[in-house]
């Protein structure tokens, strides 16, 4: 299986601030990667797909980048609806297709 | 404007078969592929496995004895069953729309569509 480790676990952050998530897959997945956010018990949003394309209809204060193994999501002035659950999922290989554990964003 | 509406019973006894069915409201499911997905209490999320349009599936190899993912695209809806649930098996069960690649693909890439998801508590 391809693993795939995000960091950190948690993160606090400011409203206004930018931070950036980062995402590593245990081997090279190229750019077969995507950013989910999940807020609470709702269905996860894609955000980010193919690495670093910006799904339709969402803010353009995310971005994605990387490729091969290391992978970073960046979110630019965050507003509050931001603070939520951030999952990375690798689909290079598809048994199993794997997430990372997840990065709680936090208010601070 | 793509919905999955999920259905399904939210309990199941253990060693019994959990059964749940996700159905597309408008559009075809034609030239995409269909994915179940599940998230135990407080934890992350786990792939079960998908299904093409025309039947072709792939299972998490934890999961593949148990699992059987259906397709009817005549009814607009895919279908889950899981035999042998134990409370493990307990947690938010989605299914979702597998977009096509950068390229125009269809296949296994990321889910740009979700239901809203089914709370499955496997308990006597």
């Amino acid at each position: 299986d391809i693993q795939m480790t995000q960091s950190p676990s948690t993160l606090s952050a400011f409203v206004g601030d930018r931070v950036t998530l980062t995402c590593r897959a245990s081997q090279s997945i190229g750019s077969w990667m995507a950013w989910y956010q999940q807020k609470g018990q709702s269905a996860p949003k894609l955000l980010i797909y193919e690495a670093s394309n910006l799904e339709s209809g969402v803010s353009p204060r995310f971005s994605g980048s990387g490729s091969g193994t290391e992978f970073t999501l960046t979110i630019g002035n965050l507003q509050p609806e931001d603070f939520a659950v951030y999952y990375c999922q690798q689909y290079k290989s598809n048994s199993p297709i794997t997430f990372g554990q997840g990065t709680r964003l936090d208010m601070k | 404007q793509w919905h999955l509406q999920q259905s399904g019973p939210g309990q199941v006894n253990p060693s019994e078969t959990l059964s749940l069915t996700c159905s597309l409201s408008s559009g075809s499911m034609r030239h995409y592929y269909w994915t179940w997905i599940r998230q135990a209490p407080g934890k992350g999320l786990e792939w079960i496995g998908y299904i093409s349009d025309i039947g072709t599936t792939t299972y998490n190899p934890s999961l593949k004895s148990r699992v059987i993912i259906s397709i009817d695209t005549s009814k607009n809806q895919f279908s889950l069953t899981l035999t042998s649930v134990t409370a493990a098996d307990t947690g938010i069960y989605y299914c979702a729309r597998d977009r096509p690649s950068i390229f125009g693909e269809p296949g296994v890439y990321a889910m740009d569509v979700w239901g809203q998801g089914t709370t499955v508590t496997v308990s006597s």
